[in-house]
């Protein structure tokens, strides 16, 4: 069965450092990998996708993650951090069946952005 | 705009008042699918459905049913709450073709507390 596991439930950065979050997956099969956001009192975003194409995938604002099979990871990465950034974040991954797939979220990582 | 709304945002409920939450999609998605977010587990699937009149339980159904009678509209029911159902629900749909496999469209939110 697919799993996820995202290290660390709060993450703290200085406003311009380096956003780094942690995602790792068990998949039994190829993975689909997913980072969500999630803004305070609003819903989730899709900030970028990996389906199997190119290992480092760009997301929307300024976001990236790379896709590592040997580490079985899909950390999210952003060079320099804005005060807009603080938010949760949520990695997923795609589970299906013959019945219809779904998402299998981690517990989601609370990026903080201090001025 | 393309998009999933859920009405209400917000609900405060007492035990064993049946209460609906509705969900509708503007994209002409087949698959919609129902979570829940609670603090340290993420999200987690309570029930999808691939069609019209095709439903099917995720991971957290007890205490939930859902109907799908028109593609756009996905309502989840809660026919006796109970206070382990205060949560953040969120509705999502997924594009034609995908069955809910690659990324899915999330709704703004529904938090209910039931007292």
């Amino acid at each position: 069965a697919q799993s996820v596991t995202q290290l660390g439930s709060h993450v703290s950065v200085s406003e311009g450092a380096l956003v780094l979050l942690r995602c790792n997956y068990s998949s039994s099969v190829p993975p689909y990998l997913f980072w969500y956001v999630q803004y305070p009192n609003q819903g989730l975003q899709l900030l970028l996708k990996y389906t199997s194409a190119a290992t480092l995938v760009k997301g929307i604002n300024g976001f990236e993650a790379e896709f590592k099979k040997s580490e079985t990871s899909f950390h999210l990465t952003k060079p320099s951090a804005h005060m807009s950034d603080a938010a949760e974040y949520f990695c997923a991954v795609s589970d299906y069946g013959v019945q219809g797939g779904k998402l299998i979220f981690g517990q989601g990582t609370e990026l903080s952005v201090k001025p | 705009e393309a998009q999933v709304t859920q009405n209400p945002r917000y609900l405060i409920t007492v035990t064993g008042k049946k209460l609906t939450v509705t969900c509708s999609q503007n994209m002409n998605h087949e698959y919609m699918s129902w979570y829940r977010q609670d603090p340290g587990l993420g999200l987690r699937q309570i029930y999808y459905s691939m069609n019209v009149e095709v439903t099917d339980k995720g991971d957290v159904p007890e205490g939930y049913k859902v109907s799908r009678k028109e593609k756009r509209n996905f309502p989840l029911i809660l026919e006796s709450p109970s206070p382990n159902q205060t949560s953040l629900y969120f509705c999502a749909s997924s594009p034609p073709g995908t069955s809910g496999r690659l990324e899915q469209y999330f709704g703004p939110g529904t938090r209910l507390t039931v007292t």
